[in-house]
């Protein structure tokens, strides 16, 4: 079944690029969206469609996909960046997310 | 502002079945745009996609859940639920129910606080 792949932990240090990266067969031909979870809340959407920006999401968040991997880009990272991301995609009528990386900005 | 909120029991004796509601507020179920999805994270876990429907009453199941999990919608209400039979300890989880975007999408634009359901005799 197909399966998405994340690395489980990143540490920056603020205002460096943090780069997540997702793995997953041939993902570069399907969509791909992140979200971020802070403790104890909800998942928020910062990326969909590959590269979009939902509305109130700060242009530091960024997003590309081509081949077996999509990535989540969070330049000039700032303290409140720390959070788990995920990534999702859609394969075979089924939903699949990532198992999700813990950024740490230290 | 559309909003959803989640409800139902908090505890759930094994082998039972869990059934949760959500209640979308600010804006209609009945949408052709949107897929309603249903969302569980056990704790300190990361995320598992249990299901959605569309308002058609076309549902799509997470293929692991799929022979326990039954979601449905009534429009009247403006509410979606999920029906997931014989529990575990495994099925302890926050539940979030969540709009879906686009067929193939997917993206989750809106979701409710979640609601923690614990599986226990």
């Amino acid at each position: 079944s197909f399966a998405l792949t994340q690395p489980p932990s990143l540490s920056v240090s603020p205002g460096q690029t943090a780069t997540i990266t997702c793995s997953g067969d041939k993902l570069g031909d399907k969509y791909t969206c992140w979200y971020q979870q802070k403790p104890g809340q909800s998942p928020v959407l910062v990326i969909y469609e590959d590269n979009k920006r939902p509305s109130g999401i700060p242009e530091r968040f960024s997003g590309s996909n081509s081949g077996n991997s999509a990535t989540l880009t969070i330049s000039g990272t700032q303290a409140m960046d720390e959070a788990d991301y995920y990534c999702q995609a859609w394969d075979t009528n089924t939903v699949v997310f990532g198992g999700g990386t813990k950024l740490t900005v230290l | 502002q559309v909003q959803l909120q989640e409800s139902g029991p908090g505890l759930v004796k094994p082998s039972q079945t869990l059934t949760l509601t959500c209640t979308v507020s600010g804006g209609s179920i009945n949408s052709d745009i949107y897929y309603w999805n249903w969302i569980r994270q056990p704790a300190g876990k990361g995320l598992e996609w249990i299901g959605r429907i569309y308002i058609s009453g076309s549902t799509n199941y997470n293929p692991s859940l799929k022979n326990r999990v039954t979601i449905s919608v009534d429009t009247s209400k403006n509410q979606f639920s999920l029906k997931l039979s014989s529990v575990t300890d495994a099925d302890t989880a926050v539940y979030y129910c969540a709009r879906g975007v686009g067929t193939i999408e997917n993206n989750c634009d809106v979701w409710g606080q979640g609601t923690l359901v614990t599986v226990s005799s």
